[in-house]
C-alpha cells in the first residue's frame, strides 16, 4: 500500500502566497523526505527530516513532523510562478522511500 | 559522471517487443534504485541495488522485468515481450547510503517507454 500520501492533490495559488501541502503515512519512519518535479522531469530532493526532529527549514521552504500523528508539512512561503511543480513526501520505513501521488501545485504570476 | 544519466530518453516500441533501458549512476554512488512512473501518477518502487546485488526485488511487476547492475556502476532494467500497460516513465535514482540509511535520492530524467 501507498506509504505517503499527499493531500490537496492540486492546489493553485497566486504569486505571493503561501502553499502548504500535507503528508500522511501509516507506520514508523527513519526519515521523511520531500521532492519536487517538474513536468516530464526527474526528482529533486528538498529537504529531509529525521524521525526526531519536529520542524526544518531551508530558505522559503519549512517542513514539520509529527510522528504521533504519523503526519508532515511542506510549506512555501512567498511563491513565485517557478515554483509551479508536483510535490512528493518519501516516508523512509526501514530504507524504502515510498512516495504517494503528489501535490500538484500551480502558482499563477 | 556529475548526476544520474539514463538512456534512451524516450523509447516507442511494438507490443511484444523486448527493451533495456540504462542508468549511469553517480561514480561512488552505492545503492541504485529504479522506479516506475504512470502518467499523472506517483512512483512505484520496482527493484534496489545495494552494490551489484539485488537484495529487494518486490516492486518488480512480473517476470517479464529484469534488472541487474555490474561493475557497481551502471544497470540495465529489461522488459520483455512489453505490453501496453508497461507504458510509462522509468526512473533511475542513486544514493550515496545504503538501506536503512537512506538519504537523499539522486534522480536521472527518465526514460520514457511508449508501446503501441
Amino acid at each position: 500500500s501507498q506509504q505517503g500520501e499527499e493531500d490537496p492533490q492540486a492546489l493553485s495559488i497566486q504569486e505571493g502566497e503561501n502553499a502548504t501541502m500535507n503528508c500522511s503515512y501509516k507506520t514508523s519512519i527513519n526519515n521523511l523526505q520531500w521532492y519536487r518535479q517538474n513536468s516530464g522531469r526527474g526528482l529533486v530532493h528538498l529537504i529531509l527530516i529525521r524521525s526526531n526532529e519536529r520542524e526544518k527549514h531551508s530558505g522559503r521552504l519549512r517542513v514539520t513532523l509529527d510522528t504521533s500523528k504519523k503526519s508532515s508539512s511542506l510549506l512555501i512561503t512567498a511563491s513565485r510562478a517557478a515554483d509551479t511543480a508536483s510535490y512528493f513526501c518519501a516516508p523512509n520505513q526501514g530504507g524504502k522511500l515510498i512516495f504517494g501521488q503528489g501535490t500538484e501545485l500551480s502558482v499563477k504570476p | 559522471g556529475a548526476g544520474v544519466s539514463q538512456s534512451p530518453s524516450n523509447k516507442v516500441t511494438e507490443k511484444g517487443k523486448d527493451v533495456e533501458l540504462r542508468c549511469d549512476p553517480i561514480s561512488g554512488h552505492t545503492a541504485l534504485y529504479w522506479y516506475r512512473q504512470r502518467l499523472g501518477q506517483g512512483l512505484e518502487f520496482l527493484i534496489y541495488f545495494q552494490g551489484n546485488s539485488a537484495p529487494d526485488k518486490s516492486g518488480l511487476p512480473s517476470d517479464r522485468f529484469s534488472a541487474e547492475r555490474t561493475g557497481e556502476s551502471v544497470s540495465t532494467l529489461t522488459i520483455q515481450r512489453t505490453q501496453q500497460e508497461d507504458s510509462a516513465v522509468y526512473l533511475c535514482a542513486s544514493s550515496l547510503m545504503p538501506r536503512p540509511n537512506t538519504g537523499e535520492l539522486f534522480f536521472g530524467e527518465g526514460s520514457r517507454l511508449t508501446v503501441l
